[in-house]
């Protein structure tokens, strides 16, 4: 069963515009979110992060957005640039403890174009 | 920094072959992961460890055994490589952080 759900595998979006990814979760425990960036070849790194007592925390170009009711958030790229183009996973945490872990989206992959 | 490092970028066995994948973690962190990446599938959890010598299963165990004989080491065992296997291997760690390092990767190839 699957906690984390990126229900679309890809996206394309052209230079300058916004990359809305989105993010859905079933388990009413996590309360921490996560959003990782990863190129081919490479490991993920981490992008941003929002704790559910908040519903939006910005970075740069990047903002995620938390909607608790509706179990749902959303990574916000604006502007988008060709550099941007990678797989994004949605990973979320229960309550940190010390066999915590954490449970990942299946992954969207975001395309750019100039 | 945390660095997570993985011995090799790219590897290649034949079936039957058992392999060993390495990870070392320079900054002290209790808890490693080994995951593995496949198109449509996501990050898959095989393995993780909250402390030296402790393992626990993760989604998909089979095949698959580790060993955590160190708190710097955590080391993916493939008992007997099947094609099946063919993958990229990540493995992370984490301390008191909610979020993981990631290390660059192993894709592994089997033949």
């Amino acid at each position: 069963d699957q906690q984390v759900k990126q229900n679309s595998p890809s996206l394309s979006v052209q230079e300058g515009r916004i990359s809305i990814l989105n993010c859905d979760y079933t388990n009413s425990m996590f309360d921490y979110f996560l959003w990782y960036k990863k190129y081919p070849a490479e490991g993920p790194t981490f992008l941003i992060s929002i704790s559910s007592i908040k519903d939006k925390n910005e970075d740069g170009r990047f903002t995620v957005f938390l909607n608790k009711s509706a179990k749902h958030l959303s990574l916000h790229i604006v502007p988008s640039q060709p550099g941007d183009s990678a797989v994004y996973f949605c990973a979320a945490s229960a309550p940190h403890g010390a066999n915590s872990k954490l449970t990942f989206g299946k992954g969207i992959t975001l395309s750019v174009r100039p | 920094d945390v660095k997570v490092t993985q011995s090799s970028r790219y590897l290649v066995k034949r079936t039957g072959e058992k392999v060993f994948l390495e990870c070392v973690q320079d900054m002290d962190h209790e808890n490693m992961f080994w995951y593995r990446q496949d198109p449509g599938l996501g990050l898959r959890l095989i393995y993780f460890s909250y402390d030296v010598k402790m393992k626990e299963k993760g989604d998909i165990p089979e095949g698959y055994s580790v060993s955590r004989e160190k708190k710097e080491r955590f080391s993916l065992i493939l008992e007997s490589a099947s094609t099946n296997q063919t993958s990229m291997y990540l493995c992370a760690s984490r301390g008191h952080q909610y979020g993981y390092t990631f290390g660059s990767g192993t894709r592994l190839t089997v033949v």
